[in-house]
């Protein structure tokens, strides 16, 4: 079964204090893995799709991570704006449409 | 341009009564996804549909779930005969292609509360 685990559950940081986020998954072959934020009270929000080991991808103090076995969300020099949940999505090669979730990081990140 | 909307954005029902859920995909996309988002818990998927193909219903929890989409467009989610296990955010998204590695633009949600 596809298994998405993120960690950890929540982060507490200082404004401009460099962290990162985990994602590990298990899947029986993988064909892209996507990050997304959540603020409360709204649905998620794309932030970037990888699909292959080696890859990066960057999005203001995002930087986004894949291996074959984990993917990372590094936040470089964080503001209290990038206080949301972020969650990681697998799209496996099952044959299926669907995405499947972690439970996400909830970060808040102090002034 | 307008995003995914859904409606209504909160509703609370009895335990036992039927609920029907909307929502307006982005115009011109073709794949329509139902994610259910319980609290503590990942976002679990619950349908899929491709423009004119056999929905997706894997993710369905049970018989009282169901859902149709109207013209390639709008979709209504109807949960029959509701329990308390039930209450959660329901989320919508859309995207323009539906294979599974186009992005998925989301709603903001039908937070469902059963009594």
């Amino acid at each position: 079964e596809d298994q998405v685990t993120q960690s950890p559950e929540a982060l507490r940081l200082q404004e401009g204090e460099s962290s990162s986020l985990n994602c590990s998954y298990t899947v029986s072959g993988l064909r892209g893995l996507f990050w997304y934020r959540q603020d409360p009270g709204k649905g998620p929000e794309f932030l970037f799709t990888l699909y292959s080991a080696g890859e990066e991808k960057e999005k203001e103090r995002l930087k986004a991570t894949l291996t074959k076995k984990e993917s990372f969300l590094h936040i470089t020099a964080p503001k209290p704006e990038d206080s949301a949940t972020y969650l990681c999505a697998v799209h496996a090669d099952t044959g299926f449409q669907k995405l499947v979730f972690g439970t996400g990081t909830r970060l808040l990140v102090s002034p | 341009g307008a995003g995914v909307s859904q409606s209504p954005s909160n509703k609370v029902t009895e335990k036992g009564k039927d609920v029907e859920l909307r929502c307006d995909p982005i115009s011109g996309h073709t794949a329509l996804y139902w994610y259910r988002q319980s609290l503590g818990q990942g976002l679990e998927f619950l349908i899929y549909f491709q423009g004119n193909s056999a929905p997706d219903k894997s993710g369905l929890p049970s018989d009282r779930f169901s859902a149709e989409r109207t013209g390639g467009s709008v979709s209504t989610l109807t949960i029959q005969r509701t329990q308390q296990e039930d209450s959660a955010v329901y989320l919508c998204a859309s995207s323009p292609q539906g294979q599974g590695n186009s992005p998925l633009h989301f709603g903001n949600g039908t937070r469902l509360t059963v009594t």
